[in-house]
């Protein structure tokens, strides 16, 4: 059973701060890792995609991924009050399901709150 | 980026009707659709993978005859859901993958079809 797991908050941040949110995934197998983000009533918004070990940056995102510790992580830099959403970690492994497709596992997302 | 669309965005129905969600590609083909249901403050649960032209594949748990899948063009799939009930009621939402990136596998989602079944 392949497991994705987050911590589910929520996690609470100042106006201004770094939020870090962490995501460990069970199969070595996994190439590749999504950072989605949804709010309250909406369906889910992709925010990041990361294939290969080491930082990628977009803007005020920074997704990490170390493969050998199974772990993806998304930093948010100068958070700001409409960040506030529950972060979803997505993985997919390289190995076909039986549809013949590459079937994504998502966590069950960290709840984050930037307060003024 | 790539768009998908759902239609409706929110249906109410009485118990026993069936509905029927349309899941669009509006600016690439999709070699893959998935629909995923979520209960409040529950996180996503994918219910079937559907591939264009062949059958979809069902998670465990997921009755093939209550929510069929059609899957008939690059650009489209529905979800039917027959009979419903009131425990049917919850956020319905597709996803695709982009075909013309076969070398990732980056998932867009629709934005979901709320249905109440009364």
């Amino acid at each position: 059973q392949k497991e994705v797991e987050q911590n589910s908050g929520p996690l609470s941040v100042p106006e201004g701060a770094i939020a870090s949110l962490n995501c460990t995934y069970s199969d070595r197998g996994s190439q590749s890792f999504f950072w989605y983000r949804q709010y309250s009533g909406k369906s889910p918004e992709l925010i990041m995609s990361i294939y290969s070990n080491g930082d990628k940056e977009d803007g005020r995102f920074t997704a990490q991924l170390n493969k050998a510790s199974q772990y993806v992580s998304l930093l948010i830099r100068d958070s700001q009050p409409s960040d506030s959403a529950t972060y979803l970690c997505a993985v997919t492994s390289s190995v076909l399901a039986s549809g013949g497709s590459y079937i994504p596992t998502f966590g069950r997302g960290t709840s984050l709150i930037v307060h003024p | 980026g790539a768009v998908v669309s759902q239609h409706p965005s929110w249906v109410i129905c009485k118990s026993g009707t069936s509905v029927k969600i349309e899941c669009r590609s509006l600016d690439f083909q999709a070699t893959t659709m998935f629909w995923y249901r979520q209960f409040p403050k529950q996180s996503l649960m994918l219910m079937a993978t559907s591939n264009e032209g062949s059958k979809a594949t069902y998670e465990q748990g997921v009755e093939k005859d209550k929510f069929l899948i059609n899957h008939a063009s690059l650009t489209l799939s529905t979800l039917t859901v027959t009979s419903a009930h009131p425990e049917d009621s919850s956020f319905y939402i597709c996803s695709a993958r982009d075909r013309g990136h076969a070398s990732t596998d980056t998932q867009y989602f629709g934005p979901g079809t709320r249905l109440t079944v009364l």
